[in-house]
């Protein structure tokens, strides 16, 4: 299996310019999460999906953010527009929801860095 | 409010010591503890999980320790490497739905 894939791996943009991070999750996972990793904040949730359904985007900062997916096998993350405080690294992951299996599995991560 | 809760912030463990991270968490009904490990530039891993239902599991070096009545678990690394150095999170959720992270402990094994 490929695991959850990201893209890009690394973003640098200017400030006020669209941003669009990508997420493939794992095949046949149904509950995909967005997080957001910075020094000082930590990991902290963005949103989450079940079942291609946002369940939770109370941890998405503001309307700049926003985040969807159209089908079991893509999300995006878009900031618009972007500033230098949403420098950090998204994390994208999945889960499969079933019976008592719960664990996530996390991609490798988008480091953007706003100027 | 902060539904996990995690210490120390760091660590500094010698090679073969045993290195210990403490979580506490709120909501007694959550049932599903993991440990993730996240080495630099890659996202965080699983690393074992435990349910209430019992007061420990052991997968090889790494041991989680769980007080249902305290509501606290901790991760026990024995013989730490310095392959181990990492940073380590725990969580706590119930089955199907969001996890709740402590805040990270950075562990640095110094050879």
């Amino acid at each position: 299996d490929a695991g959850v894939i990201q893209s890009p791996r690394h973003e640098v943009t200017e400030m006020g310019q669209e941003v669009t991070l990508r997420c493939k999750p794992i095949s046949g996972h149904n509950s995909l999460f967005w997080y957001r990793q910075t020094m000082m904040r930590g990991l902290e949730l963005l949103i989450y999906f079940n079942n291609n359904v946002p369940i939770d985007d109370s941890g998405m900062p503001e309307d700049r953010f926003s985040a969807k997916m159209p089908n079991a096998s893509f999300s995006t993350l878009k900031i618009q527009p972007s500033e230098p405080r949403d420098s950090a690294v998204y994390f994208c992951a999945s889960r499969r929801l079933a019976g008592v299996a719960n664990e996530q599995f996390f991609g490798p991560g988008t480091r953007l860095t706003v100027l | 409010q902060q539904q996990v809760k995690q210490s120390p912030q760091s660590l500094i463990v010698q090679k073969g010591g045993i290195s210990i991270i403490n979580c506490a968490y709120e909501n007694t009904a959550f049932d599903y503890f993991p440990w993730y490990q996240q080495f630099p530039g890659k996202g965080p891993a699983l690393l074992i999980a435990i349910r209430p239902d019992v007061s420990e599991k052991k997968e090889g070096r790494f041991t989680i320790s769980f007080n249902k009545s305290a509501k606290q678990f901790s991760l026990h690394i024995m013989d730490s490497q310095p392959g181990d150095s990492a940073t380590y999170f725990c969580a706590a959720s119930n089955v199907g739905d969001q996890f709740y992270f402590g805040t990270g402990t950075s562990l640095t094994v110094i050879p």
